[in-house]
């Protein structure tokens, strides 16, 4: 079967540095993106990766290595506002998206 | 910019009574979807349109269905609601289904009593 692992919660003090993890299992593979979701509210794209390597944007950066099936999101000088929750999805070889649950990331002041 | 839309935002059914769920949007995508997104799981896609007139069923499309009559909309229907649908929808939208990012709508939360 497909599957797409993430911590269910982490916390993280602001303006500190904090990473998340995503491991996943699909298959096929066409690219990873991660999404943010504020509660209540519609996911929203983040980034994207299809090779292996950093993608840097801003203060947020995604990693991933394709042969160890493995991603991280990097978040630097962490904000209130990026309270969230943190979607991992791989495109798997039928171009479907397949969706990890998500990681809870509280800011503590 | 309205980006993808959703109507309603909030509805609360009975078990056996229908409802249709409407997205639009204005972007000219030709590809569409319609997840469902339950506590502890990850975004389950019910079923996706690659374009105006095209239907297809994705991971959970039992109890649903789907028309695409205008490329701007996708219309999702409960025909005989279930307490198991209860659950927050999201449509989303991309310009195609290879490497594009999809776009999401603000959800709908269905509540079958």
């Amino acid at each position: 079967g497909q599957n797409i692992d993430q911590p269910t919660e982490m916390t993280a003090t602001e303006g500190a540095i904090v990473q998340i993890n995503c491991t996943y299992q699909t298959s096929g593979f066409n690219g990873l993106f991660w999404y943010q979701q504020h509660a209540g509210e519609a996911p929203t794209f983040l980034s994207y990766n299809v090779l292996d390597g950093l993608e840097e944007k801003g203060r947020f950066s995604s990693f991933l290595s394709r042969s160890k099936g493995y991603s991280y999101l990097l978040l630097k000088e962490l904000q209130m506002k990026d309270s969230a929750s943190y979607l991992c999805a791989v495109r798997d070889s039928n171009y479907q998206l397949i969706w990890g649950a998500g990681t809870k990331l509280i800011i503590k002041p | 910019n309205a980006g993808v839309t959703q109507t309603p935002k909030f509805r609360v059914l009975k078990t056996g009574q229908s409802m249709t769920l409407l997205c639009a949007q204005d972007m000219n995508h030709e590809y569409m979807y319609w997840y469902r997104q339950d506590p502890g799981m990850g975004l389950r896609l019910i079923h996706y349109s690659v374009g105006e007139g095209t239907t297809a069923k994705g991971e959970v499309p039992d109890g649903y269905n789907v028309s695409r009559l205008k490329k701007q909309n996708f219309l999702l229907g409960l025909e005989s609601a279930a307490p198991s649908q209860t659950s927050v929808y999201f449509c989303a939208s991309s310009l195609e289904g290879t490497v594009s990012i999809q776009y999401f709508g603000a959800g709908t939360r269905l509540s079958v009593l």
